[in-house]
């Protein structure tokens, strides 16, 4: 079946521009992930969503990023007014997720959106 | 707190030299999760292997191998008769069972160079 796929793959702006990053996560997949990876910081948490239940921000570096996941599925990653330190590989990871403590299901990756902020 | 570390930056082999990645751990959970994904060139992520903290079997596929040791937090990875195809950023990473969001704390990976 298909894996998770990402939109655009790259995406070039000016700083002060807003941005919208795209995921599409394996069909039957409840869980969805972004991750940021850049040379200075590695791959990075930004945040996770889970079906109906609110979304884990922990990872998001500060207001100007936020993310929506529309019925269970796709999910859009915005960053507004960007500057050069978000430009990145924004990767994208869906997984089934099970509960409770013994339960954990890897994470499959999308190819990833390099954003340059010029 | 938790915390992945990958001491090798960079490892240079010749092909057929086996290898080891290493990978050290800091969790304060009884239970996680630890796993190693490849990036080759193309950039995406492949995952290669899941541990629970409460299996310590070592695990063998192929080339690869897996030695986990909960003793002194490590789980490295050793590919036997390295290959051109291997070369590649290989990166550990833990999920804690607290966070049951699952989310992946990532070393800074090893960039693996196998030359022929």
């Amino acid at each position: 079946g298909a894996g998770v796929s990402q939109s655009p793959s790259n995406k070039v702006t000016e700083k002060g521009k807003d941005v919208e990053l795209r995921c599409d996560p394996i069909s039957g997949h409840t869980a969805l992930y972004w991750y940021r990876q850049s040379l200075g910081q590695g791959l990075e948490f930004l945040i996770y969503f889970q079906g109906n239940s609110a979304p884990d921000k922990s990872g998001l570096p500060s207001d100007r990023f936020s993310a929506e996941r529309t019925g269970g599925s796709v999910s859009t990653l915005t960053i507004q007014r960007t500057q050069q330190e978000d430009s990145a590989v924004y990767l994208c990871a869906s997984s089934r997720q099970g509960r409770g403590r013994s339960s954990y299901n890897e994470q499959f990756f999308g190819p990833g959106t390099r954003l340059t902020v010029l | 707190a938790q915390k992945v570390t990958q001491a090798q930056t960079e490892i240079s082999v010749v092909e057929k030299e086996d290898v080891t990645l290493d990978c050290v751990y800091e969790t304060r959970d009884t239970t996680y999760y630890l796993f190693w994904y490849k990036q080759p060139p193309s950039g995406e992520l492949v995952f290669l292997i899941r541990r629970n903290s409460f299996d310590e079997q070592n695990e063998i596929s192929g080339r690869y191998s897996w030695n986990f040791q909960k003793s002194t937090s490590s789980f490295n990875f050793t590919i036997t008769a390295s290959q051109v195809v291997d070369s590649a950023v290989y990166f550990c990473a833990l999920s804690e069972a607290l966070n049951q969001g699952g989310k992946l704390i990532f070393g800074q990976g090893t960039e693996l160079s196998v030359k022929p």
